[in-house]
């Protein structure tokens, strides 16, 4: 069974940083994007940034949004996913999801629970 | 990165059949297409359909999706209350290399 845990989440205040993990099971993690997609409180959902597999170089892509602030990385060794957000702003208070894409058609196969990010001072 | 446009809310009666629309561009929807989700109150999202319109393994016959153009279309038919939800679509946008999310559809089932 394919499970998606995200951790990491929190009270921060602006211009703070956070460090946000997805451990994942069930699937050969190598071999699949991973996204990070948000949602801030009742509102809809946005997407923030990728992680392309070891077949594609590990490149990344991310939202205008947090391009600049915001990190993904992964650990394959470890089956995790992660997403370092620096220079928090009160708008990046969300729910954070990570999802795993499918490989043929790349689109969010499975999600997380998600983990409460609150930017506030 | 303006993302596809999608009405904010759709009210159907039940066993009646609703169709919910996501309009993007070229560059998007008319690129390869919109997947679909479906996200009830306080959970996560749940795939619907893949951008190509194949339905994952365990998603109803009663969901269909299609697309012309640069619009795609969720199709339900004989409405049941599980599927008062939230809808959304999304689509990678070859142009931007950003994935674009429409602002979500709420559907009610009277």
């Amino acid at each position: 069974e394919v499970q998606l845990v995200e951790s990491g989440g929190g009270l921060v205040q602006p211009g703070g940083s956070l460090r946000l993990s997805c451990a994942t099971s069930g699937f050969t993690f190598s071999d699949h994007y991973m996204d990070w997609v948000r949602q801030a409180p009742g509102k809809g959902l946005e997407w923030v940034g990728r992680s392309r597999n070891k077949a594609h170089s590990y490149t990344t892509e991310y939202a205008a949004s947090v391009k600049g602030r915001f990190s993904v990385s992964r650990d394959d060794s470890k089956n995790s996913v992660y997403l370092q957000m620096n220079s928090l702003k009160i708008e990046d208070t969300a729910v954070y999801y990570c999802a795993r894409l499918g490989n043929d058609p790349k689109d969010f196969q499975h999600w997380g629970q998600g983990t409460l990010v609150t930017v506030s001072s | 990165q303006a993302g596809l446009t999608q009405p904010p809310s759709v009210s159907k009666d039940l066993r009646q059949t609703a169709t919910l629309t996501c309009t993007g561009n070229s560059n998007n929807v008319g690129y390869q297409g919109a997947a679909w989700l479906q996200q009830h109150q306080g959970q996560p999202p749940k795939l619907l359909f893949y951008r190509n319109n194949n339905r994952p393994s365990g998603i109803s016959e009663r969901f269909s999706a299609s697309r012309s153009g640069n619009t795609a279309s969720l199709t339900i038919t004989g409405l049941q209350p599980e599927d008062e939800a939230d809808y959304y679509c999304s689509a990678w946008d070859n142009s931007l290399s950003v994935v674009v999310f429409g602002g979500g559809t709420k559907l009610t089932v009277l």
